[in-house]
């Protein structure tokens, strides 16, 4: 079963512009993480912020959580070419042992 | 070793045979995962392993299905009598610890195809 919904399922954005990507999940989360997946091939990791953190940066990304509304952001400032790619989020239900569940992924495409 | 390996990087099989994906993890990691992603699809979780715990195979879509982790390290996934809907991408991922405290690290995948 699918916990996170990412949305839009789609973005085509130009070269320089920044993308925003949106993730909805159902129940409580210990984190949530965000993915790249390049070429249908292996995922990596880009980022995790923790349920009791609202706002976290690495680089180019900004990544936003709010509990209440059970939703989470991925910004991409600046983007580039090379950002073109499906990005996932994931999240780790409370609980001991849990792991991650993906949504179905937002396909980016940057145009140079 | 630097990185999560996977062998073969492709596997072409007819249907009704049986398939070995093979997963290496990176050294230290206890945890390790396997899921699958069909195409255009999110990411299906199929099993996990940590440590010396029993499995949680709460994922594998049916008996057909298996996984064994050797050593705490390489593990392998197994597919008999192969069907044309097992046809996906099986990708292998793992971190430090369970839990999804830590991001995980996926290896390239195995395309299977059977035809």
């Amino acid at each position: 079963s699918q916990q996170g919904e990412e949305d839009p399922q789609a973005l085509s954005i130009q070269e320089g512009e920044n993308a925003t990507m949106n993730c909805s999940y159902k129940t409580s989360i210990n984190n949530l993480q965000w993915y790249r997946q390049n070429s249908g091939r292996g995922l990596v990791h880009l980022i995790l912020i923790r349920s009791n953190e609202r706002e976290k940066h690495s680089g180019r990304l900004r990544v936003t959580l709010d509990t209440s509304k059970k939703s989470s952001s991925l910004l991409i400032t600046a983007s580039r070419a090379a950002d073109t790619a499906s990005y996932f989020c994931a999240t780790v239900s409370t609980g001991a042992n849990s792991k991650l569940t993906f949504g179905k992924g937002i396909t980016l495409s940057v145009r140079p | 070793g630097a990185g999560v390996s996977q062998s073969p990087s492709n596997k072409v099989t007819e249907k009704g045979k049986d398939v070995e994906l093979r997963c290496d993890p990176i050294s230290g990691h206890t945890a390790l995962y396997w899921y699958r992603q069909s195409l255009g699809q999110g990411l299906e979780f199929l099993i996990y392993f940590q440590g010396n715990s029993a499995p949680d195979k709460s994922g594998l879509p049916s008996d057909r299905f298996s996984a064994e982790r050797t050593g705490g390290s390489v593990s392998t996934l197994t597919i008999q009598r192969t069907q044309q809907e097992d046809s996906a991408v099986y990708l292998c991922a793992s971190s430090l610890s369970a839990g999804g405290r830590h991001g995980y690290t996926f290896g390239s995948g195995t395309r299977l195809t059977v035809v």
